[in-house]
This record gives structure tokens, sequence and C-alpha cells, in this order.
């Protein structure tokens, strides 16, 4: 079964710092895979995907994910975190064979600290 | 451009109480999704409309209902609602099932909490 895992819940770094949030996934074939952020009370948007070609994939906001598949991962970085990027972000998969369904992992909630 | 609207935002029902999410877009969008959101499980799929005229079970379809209107709207409902269906609910949409290029278009999310 197609699954995505982000690995940690909460995320805290400081204004400026490196943002890394971790992303595996889990598929016998290279699936399509997707970053979508949430701000407080509102609904998800598409942060970044990958679907086919280079790997190294560039989103709004200087957010980007680089897909190894030797690794099955999608982690999402930026190099120097603001305030407004405290959200919550969630991972996502659509497996090969299923065009209709996007599987969404857990989130993890990231904190910017002054 | 309004994208997603879904009404009511906010509800309280009693265990046993019935009611209607609502959800409608304005984008000409073929697929239509209803999604629970809980703490610590991200979003769970719980019916989906692949085109007009159909829909399919999710991951979590159990004590849900819904209906595909016309090409615009897409309601949720609950028929008895249980303190287990207290969530934040997202409906979304997007261009096509077929092609999956994995933009879903969210709503802002119906708050339900059942006493």
């Amino acid at each position: 079964a197609q699954s995505v895992t982000q690995l940690g819940s909460h995320v805290s770094v400081s204004e400026g710092a490196l943002v890394l949030l971790r992303c595996n996934y889990s598929s016998s074939v290279p699936p399509y895979l997707f970053w979508y952020v949430q701000y407080p009370n509102q609904g998800l948007q598409l942060l970044l995907k990958y679907t086919t070609g280079a790997t190294l994939v560039k989103g709004i906001n200087g957010f980007e994910a680089e897909f190894k598949k030797s690794e099955t991962s999608f982690h999402l970085t930026k190099p120097s975190a603001h305030m407004s990027d405290a959200a919550e972000y969630f991972c996502a998969v659509i497996p090969y064979s299923s065009a209709s369904k996007i599987i969404f992992g857990s989130g993890t909630r990231l904190s910017i600290r002054p | 451009n309004a994208g997603v609207t879904q009404t009511p935002k906010f509800q309280v029902l009693k265990t046993g109480q019935s009611m209607t999410l609502q959800c409608a877009q304005d984008m000409n969008h073929n697929s239509m999704y209803w999604y629970r959101q809980d703490p610590g499980m991200g979003l769970r799929l719980i019916y989906y409309s692949a085109s007009e005229g159909t829909t399919d079970k999710g991951e979590v379809p159990n004590g849900y209902n819904v209906s595909r209107l016309n090409k615009r709207e897409f309601s949720l409902r609950l028929e008895s609602a249980a303190p287990s269906q207290t969530s934040v609910y997202f409906c979304a949409s997007s261009e096509s099932s077929t092609v999956p290029t994995g933009e879903l278009f969210f709503g802002e999310g119906s708050r339900l909490t059942v006493l």
C-alpha cells in the first residue's frame, strides 16, 4: 500500500535558520509527490509538486524539495526561515496506479522563534 | 473568484442529530472531495466524486453520505451524528481525476462539534 510518513509532528527553528521538514514514502514505483501548506484557520494550498523530470523542485515562498529515489524521500527545505512560514505542512502522494486519490501524511507544525 | 466555498463554517450538534455540509466550486472542476482533519492524523478522505454523477468511498466513509448535485456542488451528510465525528471537514476540488496533477483546491473548512 502506498503511504507517506512525516518525521516530526512539530519543528521549531529560529528566524533566519534553515528549515528542513522530512517526508518519506513507500512505493515500489516512483509516485507523484507533493507538499501542501496550511495557515491557521485556512484550507490547504499547494506548495510544490514532483511528477516527472527534474528531481529538485522549487515552490512558492522560497521552498524547495528534492526527490531522492534511493532514499524514498521528498524532504522540504528553505534556506532562511521567516516568521510568516509558521504553518502546518503536509507531504502527500498519489499512487501511480490511482489518479483519483491523494494520500496525506500526518503533518508537521512549523514554529518560528524570533 | 471564490474558488471552493463551504457552509456552514461552524456547527454544534447533539448526538443523533443530522446535518448536511454544503460545498460549491466555481472553477469548472470535474472532481470533488470531502476530507476530515483530526489532530495528528492529517487529512483522511471520506468520499470523492471523480466526475458529475459518480461518487466513491474513501478511507473513512462510515457514518457519512454524499451527493454530487451537479458539477458545482458536492454535499456531505451526517445522518446520525456521533462524538467521533467531531472534526474539521474540508471540501476540495481538482480539474481532473484522470490526470494526476495532484493540485487540489481547498475550502476554508467547516468545524463540527458533536456533543
